[in-house]
């Protein structure tokens, strides 16, 4: 129990359009999910809080008009990286909290490239 | 923030013997700390937890030692398999344990290979 799943696992765009990372739990609903960055060889830095039927809560040097972040239901958040530049290009991973369980269940993970 | 240009601390372990991988967290209020492996290409993997009210907790074949007065924590991994090969995030949050929304505060992370 307790998958998270992320669409697409990699993505490969052109500078300037924009990409969208869907994170969903399979087989509980999430009010909270989190949305990380990670650079290669690097750590999980947080980007945003994401709650359902809300505002995403996003962390200092995050651009919020760059990053959209929409938690529309209690199984999908997604992450819409506009106008995507190449300094953008890592792996975007997601996690979900179930119920007030203290866990975080991580996505696998998606590897955005911009060319 | 990111530390550009920094390489993960490595540590090398032959097939068989144990492995004890440190970390220093940085915030003296911190009251939950997780450790996590990730393999290539994946995400996280929970592994086991300890909250600052206790210095040690056992798993299966791992255990997690909190030090307070220095703020590090330590993860052991016994007899340790190929399938370790991974690297290991230790993350602290304040009250994650209780309120379940507390987000998570990642360490630099530390690649962890065994030798066949």
């Amino acid at each position: 129990g307790a998958v998270v799943s992320q669409h697409p696992s990699w993505v490969i765009c052109k500078s300037g359009t924009s990409v969208k990372i869907e994170c969903r739990s399979l087989d509980f609903q999430a009010t909270t999910m989190f949305w990380y960055r990670q650079f290669p060889k690097q750590s999980l830095m947080l980007m945003a809080t994401s709650n359902e039927g809300s505002k995403a809560t996003y962390e200092q040097g995050v651009e919020k008009d760059k990053f959209l972040i929409n938690h529309a239901s209690l199984t999908l958040s997604t992450l819409t990286v506009t106008s995507a530049h190449p300094e953008d290009s890592s792996f975007y991973i997601c996690s979900a909290l179930l119920g007030v369980a203290y866990e975080q269940y991580f996505g696998p993970g998606t590897r955005l490239t911009v060319t | 923030g990111e530390s550009v240009g920094l390489h993960l601390p490595t540590l090398s372990v032959q097939e068989g013997d144990n492995s004890i991988i440190n970390c220093a967290y940085s915030n003296s209020a911190s009251d939950y700390f997780i450790w996590y492996k990730q393999e290539s290409g994946k995400g996280p993997q929970f592994i086991i937890d300890i909250r600052s009210n206790m210095d040690k907790r056992q798993g299966q074949r791992v255990t997690v030692l909190l030090n307070k007065t220095v703020k590090h924590l330590s993860l052991q991994i016994a007899a340790t398999q190929p399938g370790d090969s991974a690297v290991y995030f230790c993350a602290e949050s304040i009250g994650g344990s209780v309120f379940g929304n507390e987000k998570l505060t990642f360490g630099t992370g530390t690649r962890l290979t065994i030798i066949p």
